[in-house]
């Protein structure tokens, strides 16, 4: 499509529980980047990928959270056993080549933990 | 450490004069800066970018000037318009290294008729 597309546009779930965003980028875009919006102005990176492989993942947390961009599927951002802490938005951007390129950003998810 | 710093929250302009926003940076790896607009409830949208190469990026009312040496750069908007009201964010990221964007913490911009 034209544009990133992020679901759902809100989650809520219990501390502990599993919590599961999706993302499909841009038709032809080859990389896709996760954010996480904390304290509502603070943008913290969480991974990239180059089509279905890692290409960044020094922003994920080491335990609990994981992703995945396989083919022909919307990417995925899951947190397994949630925390109050993980309660953020978090926005999916995708860009069409590597370097001077801009990321054009989805209207992102809400997760709430409660 | 926050390496991209917008240092006004907030700023308000009378429709039809200039509107500057600015940005601070820290690491003379980034080179290459972009700004973003955002609504509430959306997400950030692509407004204007610039390469470490150039000094000067316009685009319809929207300029985008970058001071390498001052690590420093401000996006001008003439004339503003009530639509211009939203957060602005400034981002930069190091295209030899992740591609990933570092962010500043926006500045709300209130554009008043």
């Amino acid at each position: 499509g034209e544009e990133v597309a992020q679901t759902p546009k809100h989650l809520v779930r219990g501390e502990g529980q599993k919590a599961k965003l999706y993302c499909a980028p841009i038709k032809g875009h080859s990389y896709v980047f996760w954010y996480q919006q904390v304290l509502k102005n603070e943008f913290k990176f969480l991974i990239s990928f180059q089509n279905e492989n890692v290409f960044d993942e020094t922003g994920m947390p080491k335990e609990r959270f994981s992703a995945k961009c396989l083919p022909n599927s919307p990417c995925s951002l899951e947190i397994q056993a949630t925390k109050l802490e993980d309660s953020a938005v978090y926005f999916c951007a995708s860009s069409q080549f590597y370097g001077s390129q801009p990321q054009h950003f989805g209207d992102g998810t809400r997760l709430s933990i409660l | 450490d926050q390496q991209v710093k917008q240092n006004s929250p907030s700023l308000s302009v009378q429709e039809g004069r200039i509107s500057i926003l600015n940005c601070d940076y820290t690491n003379s790896m980034f080179d290459y800066f972009l700004w973003y607009k955002k609504y509430p409830a959306e997400g950030p949208t692509f407004l204007i970018s610039i390469s470490s190469i150039k000094d000067k990026n316009e685009d319809g009312r929207f300029t985008v000037f970058l001071n390498k040496s001052a690590k420093h750069l401000s996006l001008h908007i003439v004339p503003s318009q009530p639509g211009d009201s939203a957060v602005y964010f400034c981002a930069a990221s190091d295209q030899t290294g992740a591609n990933n964007l570092f962010f500043g913490t926006g500045t709300r911009l209130t554009v008043i008729p």
